[in-house]
């Protein structure tokens, strides 16, 4: 089974409107973290969101936040005020046994291709 | 800060040479994770380290690939003989203990004539 599932290969969004990218995750561990990476044409990963199972609020870091649902196993990730230089592949990842002492490897999606018109 | 560093950026050779792929992770960072990444099967881990011990190398496709960490500062990944199967981004990757996110390089865009 997937580990980490995100339906949708391509999206739009008008410049300066909000966006979510879905991705859902399957994973029997009771802590874990999940994370969102962007890859711009460029080629590099960078970091964008982090939330761990046991957070009780929701992680934001500027325009980015992370609409977590643990019962529904779902941690989307939200753009708000969307810009032209948001346009790239957005990969959500798990990385379980956080809480083991024995981190595991990131386990990654498929990708959503985002592109944002002016 | 220098952040993880790989070498080559670009490598182009043809079937049947080796192929060895550097990185030098961030200072402190105890995992080093090498990942392999083609628009068919997407990202993969291939192997990760810690504290220079290979932990896990089950993503490793077959024997004509291994990958070594003789220091906490240096990780090689060698595929030989390469193939053309083989051209894909190839990233390592480097984190703390336990918690946080995976810092990655640039990545080693190789193909394999």
């Amino acid at each position: 089974a997937q580990k980490i599932t995100q339906t949708q290969p391509g999206m739009f969004v008008q410049e300066k409107e909000a966006v979510t990218l879905d991705c859902t995750y399957d994973t029997s561990d009771q802590s874990y973290g999940l994370f969102w990476y962007k890859q711009p044409s460029s080629g590099e990963m960078i970091f964008l969101i982090y939330q761990g199972s046991y957070d009780e609020q929701n992680a934001t870091e500027g325009r980015y936040s992370l609409n977590f649902q643990k019962a529904r196993k779902s941690a989307n990730l939200v753009i708000s005020a969307s810009q032209l230089g948001d346009s790239a592949m957005y990969f959500c990842a798990m990385r379980e046994g956080i809480s083991s002492g024995s981190a595991r490897q990131l386990t990654f999606g498929s990708g959503t291709q985002l592109t944002v018109l002016p | 800060d220098a952040g993880v560093i790989q070498s080559p950026r670009h490598e182009v050779t043809e079937m049947g040479q080796e192929v060895t792929l550097r990185c030098k992770p961030i200072s402190g960072h105890d995992y080093l994770f090498w990942y392999r990444q083609t628009m068919m099967r997407g990202l993969e881990l291939l192997i990760y380290f810690n504290n220079n011990v290979p932990i896990d190398d089950s993503g490793m496709p077959e024997d004509r690939f291994s990958a070594k960490m003789p220091n906490a500062s240096f990780s090689t990944l060698k595929i030989q003989p390469s193939e053309p199967r083989d051209s894909a981004v190839y990233f390592c990757a480097s984190s703390l203990k336990i918690v946080g996110e995976l810092f990655f390089g640039e990545g080693s865009r190789l193909t394999v004539l």
